[in-house]
């Protein structure tokens, strides 16, 4: 069963680091998410992505993070002078088109800042 | 700003009860997915529910959307310990697209041997 697969799965970064998390989506979606969770706190949504621009992205989606993909199969999520407060799971997500909420998720990459 | 609110928070039962988790909002939602998500891993989707006052069943969970689309809840019956997980309910959308989805905080379930 196709599925969409994240690396690394876990990271551990020094605060003002930058990280790359990467997500290769499913092969025939078109639309491409990214959100996080914080431990013990809701999915929240970051940001979406459809025909290589962000389409919406969220309040917590600010100058410190941007996406792209770079090469047709890829899907990043980079973020810039990591702040303790980044520590979380973050979740890639892709879907067929962009009416439903019918999102597959990645198993995630866990990011910990020091 | 659109919320989901899920109630109860936990639940914990025998093997063999029923039980119902439900998730509810002040505001209209196109549509409300329910996925269910096990620690350390990716939410799962488990149904998608559209219409106002539909019913879908999925072997022994059945899912329905109020009438006025602005709540739905998860029936399970006869729990087994399978069934343990965290269910979160969903709604699109974020900035008007139904894929940008706004989580509840999920409904923690365990279903006791």
């Amino acid at each position: 069963e196709p599925e969409v697969t994240q690396t690394p799965s876990h990271q551990v970064t020094q605060m003002g680091q930058e990280v790359i998390l990467r997500c290769v989506p499913i092969s025939n979606h078109l639309y491409f998410y990214w959100y996080r969770q914080i431990l013990g706190q809701k999915v929240e949504f970051l940001v979406s992505f459809y025909n290589n621009e962000i389409s919406e992205k969220s309040e917590i989606f600010d100058d410190q993070f941007s996406v792209e993909r770079p090469d047709g199969s890829n899907f990043t999520l980079k973020i810039r002078s990591t702040k303790l407060e980044d520590s979380a799971m973050y979740f890639c997500a892709s879907s067929v088109d962009g009416y439903t909420g019918e999102l597959f998720f990645g198993e995630g990459s866990r990011l910990t800042v020091l | 700003t659109q919320l989901l609110e899920q109630s109860p928070q936990f639940l914990s039962i025998q093997e063999g009860e029923n039980l119902t988790v439900y998730c509810n909002s002040s505001s209209v939602f196109s549509s409300l997915q329910w996925y269910r998500q096990e620690p350390g891993e990716g939410p799962v989707l488990l149904v998608t529910v559209v219409t106002g006052g539909e019913v879908k069943k999925l072997k022994r969970l059945t899912f329905q959307f109020g009438d006025a689309r602005k709540d739905s809840s998860l029936h399970i019956t006869a729990a087994q310990p399978g069934d343990t997980g965290l269910y979160l309910c969903a709604g699109g959308g974020y900035g008007g697209s139904q894929g940008n989805l706004i989580f509840g905080k999920g409904t923690k379930l365990s279903v006791k041997p």
